[in-house]
């Protein structure tokens, strides 16, 4: 079953409304969560690394007053996109790092925002 | 620049043929290869990983080699069956990188046909 779960798999929103997807680690705990953003056959680009306990690190062009993430748990992280436009439709994936003797990355099913 | 290149977007093959997808890369340092399979909406699965002092990996109908000196990837499915089409996806965690954190190539679509 699955390790990560992410929430809403599917999400529809007006423009200049936000959303919030979360991310979260079901069996074990994540210092480090990933969110990552893939547009129709591209490859998955890393928008931030999430923190437990500190501010998400973004990647270069990625606006972080756009997507505010919060990772306020060892198990839960959440992406907020603020003020959605068209452009924001993508689909958004997450990732958690398990740490131990063998270290795993596992990915979350993804969430699909459409904003109309 | 940084770049991963699959080889080709999309490829096409018979049930029951092999199946080779290549990945490339350029101004990485690898620490580890992996490669994942990705259905349609979903999320990537993770189907196996190698580390930059290892030559192949098998597992089941897969295989993998790694090859730092040429910078390339082979991934093999062998006895390749319709319920192997998807896309699969390279990536590259990187040494010094956040761990946990991947670089991933554009994919490349398999389709098997019967």
């Amino acid at each position: 079953g699955a390790v990560v779960s992410q929430h809403p798999s599917r999400v529809i929103c007006k423009s200049g409304t936000s959303v919030k997807i979360e991310c979260r680690s079901l069996d074990f705990q994540a210092t480090t969560m990933f969110w990552y953003r893939q547009f129709p056959k591209q490859s998955l680009m890393l928008m931030a690394t999430s923190n437990e306990g500190s501010k998400a690190t973004y990647e270069q062009g990625v606006e972080k007053d756009k997507f505010l993430i919060n990772h306020a748990s060892l198990t839960l992280s959440t992406l907020t996109v603020t003020s959605a436009h068209p452009e924001d439709s993508s689909f958004y994936i997450c990732s958690a790092f398990r740490q131990g003797v063998r270290n795993t990355i596992y990915f979350g099913e993804g969430s699909w925002l459409t904003v109309v | 620049s940084q770049k991963i290149e699959q080889n080709s977007e999309a490829l096409n093959i018979q049930e029951g043929k092999t199946a080779t997808l290549t990945c490339n890369y350029t101004n990485y340092s690898p620490a580890y290869l992996q490669w994942y399979r990705q259905d349609p909406g979903r999320g990537p699965v993770f189907l196996l990983l190698i580390r930059e002092n290892e030559k192949e990996k098998r597992k089941e109908r897969l295989k993998v080699t790694f090859d730092t000196t040429l910078k390339q990837s082979l991934f093999h499915i062998t006895a390749s069956q319709p319920a192997d089409s998807a896309t699969y996806l390279c990536a590259l965690e990187v040494v010094g990188s956040t761990l946990g954190r991947l670089y991933f190539g554009r994919g490349t679509q398999l389709t098997v046909w019967p």
